[in-house]
C-alpha cells in the first residue's frame, strides 16, 4: 500500500512568493496534518485536517492557510515568503476516529524541502 | 521552557552497547507518547508507542513516568543501522477542534560505530 505522499519534492522560492504543497494521505485516512521542521529542530505543528474541517492550528502566522478536499487530499498554502520559511514541511495522516476521537498515531510523509531565497 | 526536552547528543556508541535517551515533558495534560526514528533529511518514523506500564520491541524498551513526566528510550545490542536522531513527541487532544497536536523535542543524535 502507498503511503503519504508529498508533492513537490523541492522547490525554491524567493521572498515575497507565494507557495502551493500538497499532501495524499494513506488510503483509508481522513485526516491530515502539517508540520514544519527547520534544520536542527524537531517538526512543529501548523494545521490539522479531519472531513475537510480544521481540528487544529499551531502558533504560526495567518500567512499559513490549509485546505482538505472530499477525497482527504490537502494543500498547504504560504503567502509572502519569508527567508525563516525555508524548512522541510511534512505531511502526516491518521487512521480514522478511534473511540470517538481521531487516532493519535501519525504516519508522516517524505516532505516538502522549500527554500526560499 | 520547551515543552518537550531531550538532550541533542550525538551519542556515540560502539556496536553492541546499550544506550538509553531520556526526555522530559512540561504538560501535563499530555495525553499519548511516542518515539520516532529519523534518518538524515527523511520523514520521521514511528518506533514505538510509550505507556506506563512499559513495552518492548526487539531490541527497543520504552518507560514513561506521569508522575515525573519523563519519557525513556533504551536500545541493548546497538547495531550500525540504528544510527539516527531519534525523537521524543507527546501527543495533545486539542479541545477547541478535536484534533491531535503532535509535540517533538529536538530529538537525540544517536552514531553507532566498529
Amino acid at each position: 500500500d502507498a503511503g503519504v505522499t508529498q508533492s513537490p519534492t523541492h522547490l525554491i522560492k524567493t521572498r515575497g512568493q507565494h507557495v502551493t504543497l500538497r499532501c495524499s494521505p494513506i488510503s483509508g485516512h481522513k485526516s491530515v496534518s502539517w508540520y514544519q521542521q527547520v534544520l536542527g529542530q524537531g517538526p512543529q505543528f501548523i494545521f490539522q485536517y479531519y472531513e475537510k474541517e480544521e481540528r487544529g492550528r499551531g502558533n504560526f502566522p495567518d500567512r499559513f492557510s490549509a485546505r482538505q478536499f472530499p477525497n482527504y487530499s490537502s494543500e498547504l498554502n504560504v503567502n509572502a515568503l519569508l527567508l525563516g520559511d525555508s524548512a522541510l514541511y511534512l505531511c502526516a495522516s491518521s487512521p480514522d476516529l478511534l473511540r470517538g476521537r481521531l487516532a493519535d498515531t501519525q504516519y508522516f510523509g517524505p516532505g516538502t524541502r522549500l527554500t526560499v531565497l | 521552557r520547551k515543552e518537550v526536552e531531550q538532550d541533542p547528543g550525538p551519542f556515540n556508541v560502539p556496536e553492541g552497547a546499550t544506550v538509553a535517551f531520556n526526555c522530559t515533558y512540561s504538560n501535563s495534560a499530555s495525553q499519548s507518547f511516542f518515539w520516532y526514528r529519523q534518518d538524515c533529511r527523511k520523514e520521521p518514523k514511528l518506533l514505538m508507542s510509550v505507556y506506563s506500564s512499559g513495552n518492548e520491541d526487539g531490541r527497543f524498551t520504552a518507560q514513561l513516568n506521569r508522575a515525573s513526566q519523563y519519557i525513556s528510550l533504551l536500545i541493548r545490542d546497538s547495531k550500525l543501522s540504528d544510527s539516527a536522531t531519534y525523537l521524543c513527541v507527546v501527543n495533545y487532544f486539542i479541545l477547541t477542534g478535536g484534533g491531535n497536536k503532535l509535540t517533538f523535542g529536538t530529538g537525540t543524535q544517536l552514531k553507532v560505530e566498529l
